[in-house]
Order: structure tokens, then C-alpha cells, then sequence
């Protein structure tokens, strides 16, 4: 079945430093690709999508490129700031319905 | 538009009792989506519906858990008897698609109902 790895939490970053969130997948077919950030007492929410090999969705200072080779989709941010401290979640979505699998989800905290 | 909505936000219960939880998805969404989310098992699809029907239950924990969508506006997800490993927060969300294919590609999450069962 469908399935997403991202790594392991939490990541602890200064402001401005360089993030990288590492995710992979297994999915039958080409799903599209999804970030949804979840900010601390609140619901998840999307960031970027891409639904095509190479597609780079982009949001807010954030990118990924979708990496069919590598069956990657790693998020990166040249610059973080306190208020992108959140728990973020790497989904795929390979089936009818908007069935979306989410990976467990990486917890970001930004210190200043 | 107001988003998803849920009731209640909060909800603490004994073990054994009834609980309800409620959703509200964004008007013209006919797809609703019930998770669960817990530090251990991370973020789980329970159920989710087309067109008010539900399409897949695998991920109902056990019989005690029940999900209806009388109509479009509205879903319950239900848990009869309560147990304190139900304790979790509970999310809707909603989605637009078209013969069973997404239009758009995003869910839209409403804020949770965090529930907690002594």
C-alpha cells in the first residue's frame, strides 16, 4: 500500500538557518504530493503541493521538488523564522476520493 | 466561507459514557474525512464519505466507533462506549471532487475536538 517516510523529529533550528525535512514515498501510479503544516492548536493545513514529476510547489518561503527517481519530496526553506515552528506533515494522495497517506509528521522549533 | 467546523472543542468524559463529536464541512465539499491523531500513532484516517456515503471504513478502530452524514453539512462520529485509549484529538475535513477524482487536491482540516475519557 501507499506509505510516506519523513524524518525523525523534533529539529531545532536558529532563526535564518537553513531546514531541510527529509520525505520519501511508495505509492502505485503517480500521486500527487503534498506539505500540510499543523501550528501548535489547530488543524493541519496545506503549504504546497506538486502533482507531477518534477513540479516544485512553493509557499511562503518553502519548496519542494517532486523527485520520481528518488520517489522524494524533500521541503526546504532558505531562512526560518520563530514563526515557522510547527509540526510538519509530507502526504501523498494516489487514489481517487482525495484519499491523502501522511507521513508522522516532523516538529520544527526555531529559536531565536 | 467559515472553514470546517467542529463541536466540541473540548470534550472530557468518563469511561463507559456516549460521546459524540460533530462537523460542519465547507459548504459544496462532498468529501468528508474523520482522523484521529495521538503522539503514538500519529495522524489516522478513521473514515471518509463521498456524496454523504461512506466509501471506506477500514480504519475504524473497533465497533464501538460509528460515523453517520445525514446529509451534506453534517457528520457525527460517534463512540459508544468510551474508553481511555480513545483519548485523542479528533479532525474533520473536507474536500471538492468530481467523479471520484479530486478537483483540487486539498483537504481542509477543521481545528479538532481534543477529547479526553478518564
Amino acid at each position: 500500500g501507499d506509505s510516506v517516510t519523513q524524518m525523525e523529529g523534533p529539529v531545532t533550528l536558529s532563526e535564518e538557518a537553513f531546514l531541510t525535512i527529509n520525505c520519501t514515498y511508495t505509492a502505485t501510479g503517480y500521486p500527487s504530493l503534498f506539505w500540510y503544516v499543523q501550528y501548535p492548536g489547530e488543524g493541519l493545513q496545506l503549504l504546497l503541493k506538486a502533482t507531477k514529476a518534477d513540479d516544485k510547489g512553493s509557499n511562503k518561503g518553502f519548496e519542494a521538488t517532486y523527485r520520481k527517481e528518488t520517489t522524494s519530496f524533500h521541503l526546504e526553506k532558505g531562512s526560518v523564522q520563530v514563526s515557522d515552528s510547527a509540526v510538519y506533515f509530507c502526504a501523498l494522495s494516489s487514489g481517487g476520493y482525495q484519499k491523502v497517506t501522511f507521513g508522522t509528521g516532523t516538529k520544527l522549533q526555531v529559536i531565536p | 466561507d467559515a472553514g470546517v467546523i467542529q463541536s466540541p472543542r473540548h470534550e472530557v468524559t468518563e469511561m463507559g459514557q456516549e460521546v459524540t463529536l460533530r462537523c460542519k464541512p465547507i459548504s459544496g465539499h462532498n468529501s468528508l474525512f474523520w482522523y484521529r491523531q495521538t503522539m503514538m500513532r500519529g495522524l489516522e484516517l478513521l473514515i471518509y464519505f463521498n456524496n454523504n456515503v461512506p466509501i471506506d471504513d477500514s480504519g475504524m478502530p473497533e465497533d464501538r466507533f460509528s460515523a453517520k452524514m445525514p446529509n451534506a453539512s453534517f457528520s457525527t462520529l460517534k463512540i459508544q462506549p468510551s474508553e481511555p485509549r480513545d483519548s485523542a484529538v479528533y479532525f474533520c475535513a473536507s474536500s471538492l471532487t468530481e467523479r471520484g477524482l479530486a478537483v483540487d487536491n486539498e483537504q481542509f482540516f477543521g481545528p479538532g475536538t481534543r477529547l479526553t475519557v478518564l
